[in-house]
């Protein structure tokens, strides 16, 4: 079957800085997402990866390895707005995403 | 403002009776989205259109329907509603460049009674 596994929360510290796991396990690879969603709103679009390494984009970067089937989302200098879940999401052989449940990250003072 | 509507914002609705929730984009995406996204699940696809015309069954269509008259509206009916549907509903778009990241509406929170 198809999967996708990130820890259910996380806890960091402001101005610290947190990293977030993804593993899946699916059926063709077509590219890895990452999106943020804060409470009560809609997901918005983060980073992509389709060729293995790290993609940065200011104080977040994405790292794949598709041998290990395995993401993770870097937030450096984190910030109290970045509390939010995140979502890692794959898209598959049918070039459908297949989405992880989220991972909520509580920053505190 | 570009991007993606949805309507209602929110609903409760009785058992058994028919429901459309409303979706429009107007960013001339090609390909449009259901999902539902309840608590501890990812989001999961309900039906999906790769272009106008033309519809899809993703992973959890049962008691939904679709349709994709033009590009930029993608309504959803659910024809007799059940407590289990009861979820919040986003609707997406996207183009067809290299990346063709989703872009959300704002979600539809369902409560079927």
């Amino acid at each position: 079957g198809q999967n996708i596994d990130q820890p259910t929360e996380m806890t960091a510290t402001e101005g610290a800085i947190v990293q977030i796991n993804c593993t899946y396990q699916t059926s063709g690879f077509n590219g890895l997402f990452w999106y943020q969603q804060h409470a009560g709103e809609a997901p918005t679009f983060l980073s992509y990866n389709v060729l293995d390494g790290l993609e940065e984009k200011g104080r977040f970067s994405s790292f794949l390895s598709r041998s290990k089937g395995y993401s993770y989302l870097l937030l450096k200098e984190l910030q109290m707005k970045d509390s939010a879940s995140y979502l890692c999401a794959v898209r598959g052989g049918n070039y459908q995403l297949i989405w992880g449940a989220g991972t909520k990250l509580i920053i505190k003072p | 403002i570009a991007g993606i509507t949805q309507a209602p914002t929110s609903q409760i609705l009785a058992a058994g009776r028919r429901m459309t929730l409303r979706c429009t984009q107007d960013m001339r995406h090609n390909a449009m989205y259901w999902y539902r996204q309840d608590l501890g699940l990812g989001l999961r696809l309900i039906h999906y259109s790769n272009t106008a015309g033309t519809t899809g069954k993703g992973e959890v269509p049962d008691g939904y329907s679709v349709s994709r008259a033009n590009t930029d509206d993608f309504p959803l009916t659910l024809a007799s509603a059940v407590p289990s549907q009861t979820s919040v509903y986003f609707c997406a778009s996207s183009d067809s460049d290299e990346v063709n990241e989703q872009f959300f509406g704002p979600g539809t929170r369902l409560t079927v009674l």
